[in-house]
């Protein structure tokens, strides 16, 4: 398995401002994944950050609204860019340490009021 | 793309008595199916999984079956005890090792 730390823990944000979550992996990882979890409900995954080149997102995810950085193996950081108070979610970091396992772990989570 | 459908999505049972949580998808391509348990203020943690060429696996008190004919599989845990109160979470995915898309979550509450 691989430990996935992510911060800030939790964050208040004022409308219209951004806030870029950071995840650090313990070991080196095949992929990593942004993940979306609105309060009381399940998964949604925003986008899969790809070393060195543009993140892939799902339908109904932006770049220009979720900017995603993978420069190594081991770290990404997620920006929540001009924020709302729909925003408010917890955003999950995940990651898939080998090649041809499908075994994803999690990190902590952020959770984010935009006020 | 693929759909996956969980069920029942609160759960109360007796410590000691039998817990099980069922979830159905719609691709039959998919061939990986996780399970995770989401304690509060937790990340999701992966429990049990299972492999479209096994029809079933167990760990201990928790145990996973599949039904590939059907599209379904389900998770069941035994003899549940207080510290098994939590949001569980189904999930499948393709060989390709791509995206997890996941159930909608059960809340399972084991009263002492």
């Amino acid at each position: 398995s691989a430990v996935i730390s992510q911060k800030p823990s939790r964050d208040i944000c004022q409308r219209g401002t951004s806030l870029t979550i950071q995840c650090q992996v313990d070991s080196q990882v095949t992929m990593m994944f942004w993940y979306r979890q609105q309060p009381g409900q399940s998964l949604t995954l925003i986008a899969t950050a790809n070393q060195g080149s543009e993140a892939t997102y799902e339908s109904g995810f932006v770049i220009d609204k979720f900017p995603i950085s993978r420069p190594n193996l081991t770290f990404s950081t997620l920006t929540v860019s001009n924020m709302s108070p729909e925003d408010s979610s917890i955003y999950l970091c995940s990651a898939r340490t080998r090649v041809g396992n499908t075994e994803a772990f999690f990190g902590q989570g952020t959770r984010l009021t935009v006020v | 793309g693929e759909n996956v459908e969980q069920h029942p999505s609160t759960l109360s049972v007796q410590e000691g008595d039998s817990a099980v949580i069922k979830c159905t998808y719609s691709d039959s391509a998919s061939n990986y199916f996780p399970w995770y348990k989401q304690e509060l203020g937790k990340g999701p943690q992966l429990i049990i999984d299972i492999r479209s060429n096994v029809g079933e696996k167990k760990d201990q008190r928790i145990a996973v079956t599949l039904n590939k004919t059907a599209k379904h599989f389900s998770l069941h845990i035994t003899e549940t005890q207080p510290e098994d109160s939590a949001v569980y979470f189904c999930a499948a995915a393709k060989a390709a090792g791509n995206k997890l898309t996941f159930g909608g979550g059960t809340r399972v509450l084991v009263k002492p």
